[in-house]
């Protein structure tokens, strides 16, 4: 049983350029989380959705963050423009809502 | 508002000895509380969750935690380390009933041969 899907799973891009992660979550699992990790900061939830609807993104850093889920298999955090701080690990996590977060396997970025 | 504090950054033992994991919390409701393990290069795998019914909560690899609500900790312990055992480990709250995690800062786990 695949879990949850993320891609690249690498992205290194200069100031100023657009960067897409993406995710796609276990088959079946209604709730969506992006998640940042930094050294400084730790784990942070930026965004989550439940059957594809955004229900809270007090977590985004800014509004060069978004975040969309066009449909139950696929999920886009987008940053444009990206700046160096935006360098980190992001992880998508999924599950059944109020159940266990399964992690995928994360996107490390690094913005030059 | 929640909070988790994590008792030390790193903490290293040897290998066969007890892993003691510190883990306090701060929740104004009932917490649901969770341990993650982090291995290199890899996302979270859930090792536990305590959500309101046995207060000792027995996970993967050997590991449980105890909940304690007097004195708000969630600390993780396995009897016996193993080198596979070397990762970084994450306490997190969430409301009960709700989905929002609230993670600790990690504790990175080194076992000595």
């Amino acid at each position: 049983d695949a879990g949850v899907i993320q891609s690249p799973r690498h992205e290194v891009t200069e100031m100023g350029q657009e960067v897409t992660l993406r995710c796609k979550p276990i088959s079946g699992h209604n709730s969506l989380f992006w998640y940042r990790q930094t050294m400084m900061r730790g784990l942070e939830l930026l965004i989550y959705f439940n059957n594809n609807v955004p229900i809270d993104d007090s977590g985004m850093p800014e509004d060069r963050f978004s975040a969309k889920m066009p449909n139950a298999s696929f999920s886009t955090l987008k940053i444009q423009p990206s700046e160096p701080r935006d360098s980190a690990v992001y992880f998508c996590a999924s599950s059944f809502i109020l159940d266990t977060q399964y992690f995928g396997p994360g996107t490390r970025l690094t913005v030059l | 508002a929640q909070s988790v504090t994590q008792l030390g950054s790193h903490v290293s033992v040897s290998e066969g000895a007890l892993v003691l994991l510190r883990c306090n919390y701060s929740s104004s409701v009932p917490p649901y509380l969770f341990w993650y393990v982090q291995y290199p290069n890899q996302g979270l795998q859930l090792l536990l969750k305590y959500t309101s019914a046995a207060t000792l909560v027995k996970g993967i690899n050997g590991f449980e935690a105890e909940f304690k609500k007097s004195e708000t900790s969630f600390h993780l312990t396995k009897p016996s380390a193993h080198m596979s055992d070397a990762a970084e480990y994450f306490c997190a709250v969430s409301e009960e009933g709700a989905q929002k995690l609230v993670f600790g800062q990690g504790t990175r786990l080194t076992i000595n041969p």
